[in-house]
């Protein structure tokens, strides 16, 4: 079954570094999310993006953050200088078909950990 | 904004058993409620989804119902398993934006006990 992939697994970064997570979807897949979820809390939603541009975004997701798909297949979450507080599991997913009834497949994440 | 509570943080239960999860949510009832199994350190793994008009769904071992008054999902498998042992997670779309991101419980863990 084709799954998300997402690399590298695990980040180190000092604080204020630049940090690219890259992530491969599902490759006839059209809608696009980072979401991340800081140890023991909640997943929660970072960005979509869908026709090569960002359709939503939430509090989260400030001027330090930036999405890109520089080709077909890759989809990157850069941070421009990170924080300590950045320090978290970081997810991507995709969707398939347009209707709202279809559901998100997740990589297995990257997990950043800045110093 | 819409919330989601999962009510129990973890619930043991003995193999064999029924675990049963409980989902609330507060304001609008949302068109289609999600449930994800998590394990530790890997990503959310869709189980099943279920539409404001169905009142449950079934899928082998595991059962949804939904409930838009109580605003309330329930999460149930029969005959559990140690293999089912997990963070079970309930999600629905925030339709506020236009391609329908998620939005999260906290989760419950599940532990089955041989």
């Amino acid at each position: 079954e084709p799954e998300v992939t997402q690399t590298p697994s695990h980040q180190v970064t000092q604080m204020g570094q630049e940090v690219i997570l890259r992530c491969v979807p599902i490759s006839n897949h059209l809608y696009f999310y980072w979401y991340r979820q800081i140890l023991g809390q909640k997943v929660e939603f970072l960005v979509s993006f869908y026709n090569n541009e960002i359709s939503e975004k939430s509090e989260i997701f400030d001027d330090q953050f930036s999405v890109e798909r520089p080709d077909g297949s890759n989809f990157t979450l850069k941070i421009r200088s990170t924080k300590l507080e950045d320090s978290a599991m970081y997810f991507c997913a995709s969707r398939g078909i347009r209707t709202g009834d279809q559901p998100q497949h997740f990589g297995d994440g990257t997990r950043l950990s800045i110093l | 904004s819409q919330k989601i509570e999962q009510n129990s943080e973890a619930l043991n239960i003995q193999e064999g058993k029924t675990a049963t999860l409980t989902c609330n949510y507060t304001n609008y009832s949302p068109a289609y409620l999600q449930w994800y199994r998590q394990d530790p350190g890997r990503g959310p793994v869709f189980l099943l989804l279920i539409r404001e008009n169905e009142k449950e769904k079934r899928k082998e071992r595991l059962k949804v119902t939904f409930d838009t008054t109580l605003k309330q999902s329930l999460f149930h498998i029969t005959a559990s398993q140690p293999a089912d042992s997990a963070t079970y997670l309930c999600a629905l779309y925030n339709y506020g934006g236009s391609q329908g991101n998620l939005i999260f419980g906290k989760g419950t863990k599940l532990s089955v006990k041989p």
